[in-house]
Formats: C-alpha cells, structure tokens, sequence
C-alpha cells in the first residue's frame, strides 16, 4: 500500500492567492520530498525536508513536516497560473513511497 | 548530462506480446527504479536496484523484470503483456543515501490491448 496521501485531491484557487497541501504518512521517514508533475510530463524535484527539519522554504515554497503527526504541508506564495500541475509527497525509508497527489489549478 | 533517458516514449502491444522499456542515467547514480503512473493511484514502485547485479522487489512487481548489469542501465522487461499492464511508466535515479534527490525520466506510455 502507498506510503503517502495528499489532500485534497484536487485544489483551484486564482492567480495571486496561496496554495497549502498537505501530505500524511505511515511510518517513520528519513526525509519526504515533494515534487511536481505537469500533464504528460516526469516528476520534477521541488524541496526535501529532512526528519531532523520542522520547516524548509525554498522561493514561493515553504514545506513544514511533524513527523509526530506524521504529516507535511506544502505551501505555495503568490500563485501563478505556471503552478498549475500535480504535486507529490514522497517518503524515504527504505525506498521511496509516493501519494496520490493533488491536482492544482490556478485560474489566472 | 542527459540525466534519466527512457525509450520509447510511446507504445502499443497486443496481450501476451514481450518488450522491453529501456532506461539509462548519466549520473553515475547507484539507485535505480522503476514506478508505473495509474489514474488516481499516484506512483506505485515496481521494481530497484542499488547497484550494478543488485536488484529486489517493490511494491506491484508481478509481471515485470528487471535486470542491471551495468551502473548506467535499468531495463524493464513485460514478458506477457496484459491489459492490466497499461500505465505510464517512469525511470529514476539518484545516489545511494537517504537524503538524495531522486531524477525522473520523461515516462514511457504503454497501452495494451
């Protein structure tokens, strides 16, 4: 079974506004990533959270992980209509474990 | 750097057909897998490998094969194709360690009829 869920499923918001996904786990990690997915396109790599961190930013992105909860968010700033693709969290034990991902659309 | 290449990028077989999905990595990178992409199922991890002659099981194996004779090298063998088989099939790399980057390939669209 998968590691790894995202809620929501899905997520439209407008063009400017922020955008918060998160992301729940079963067991214990060594790091979770989240990575991004365009339509019809592989996996780009966006930030890696190490089980040590409580949050990371990298630019418009700011990821938190409690891994008492066993749970990430995702926070995307200032959306732009280019944000519009599927994201991912993937755990890291003993290999990697993927969520379902949520699909976000940004309306310009 | 190419980084993860995948080959090819589209196919269609018939039920019971072989083939074999390539993929190769520039990287020098111990760590390979393979992942099939369904509908509303996110990544599921099929088959890795953490070095050249090292190879184990993921999550979905059943009816694939893997191979790695060299670092560079990750095929992924369908013996029998079945319908059940039809995904989107993506190749990754990365260096062996629990804080590495894992790089994708574009994906290989399989349909089998």
């Amino acid at each position: 079974s998968q590691q790894g869920e995202e809620d929501p499923q899905a997520l439209s918001i407008q063009e400017g506004e922020n955008a918060t996904m998160n992301c729940s786990y079963k067991t214990s990690i060594n790091n979770l990533q989240w990575y991004r997915q365009n339509s019809g396109r592989g996996l780009v790599h966006l930030i890696l959270i190490r089980s040590n961190e409580r949050e990371k930013h990298s630019g418009r992105l700011r990821v938190t992980l409690d891994t008492s909860k066993k749970s990430s968010s995702l926070l995307i700033t200032a959306s732009r209509a280019a944000d519009t693709a599927s994201y991912f969290c993937a755990t890291d034990g003993n290999q990697f474990y993927f969520g379902t991902g949520t699909s976000l659309t940004v309306i310009p | 750097n190419a980084g993860v290449t995948q080959t090819p990028k589209f196919q269609v077989l018939k039920t019971g057909q072989s083939m074999t999905l390539q993929c190769a990595q520039d990287m020098n990178h111990e760590y390979m897998s393979w992942y099939r992409q369904d509908p509303g199922m996110g990544l599921r991890l099929i088959h890795y490998s953490v070095g050249a002659g090292i190879t184990d099981q993921g999550e979905v194996p059943n009816g694939y094969n893997v191979s790695r004779s060299t670092t560079e090298d990750f095929p992924l063998r369908l013996l029998s194709a079945a319908p059940s088989q039809t995904s989107v099939y993506f190749c990754a790399s990365r260096q062996q360690g629990p804080r590495e980057t894992q790089y994708f390939g574009p994906g290989t669209r399989l349909l089998v009829l």
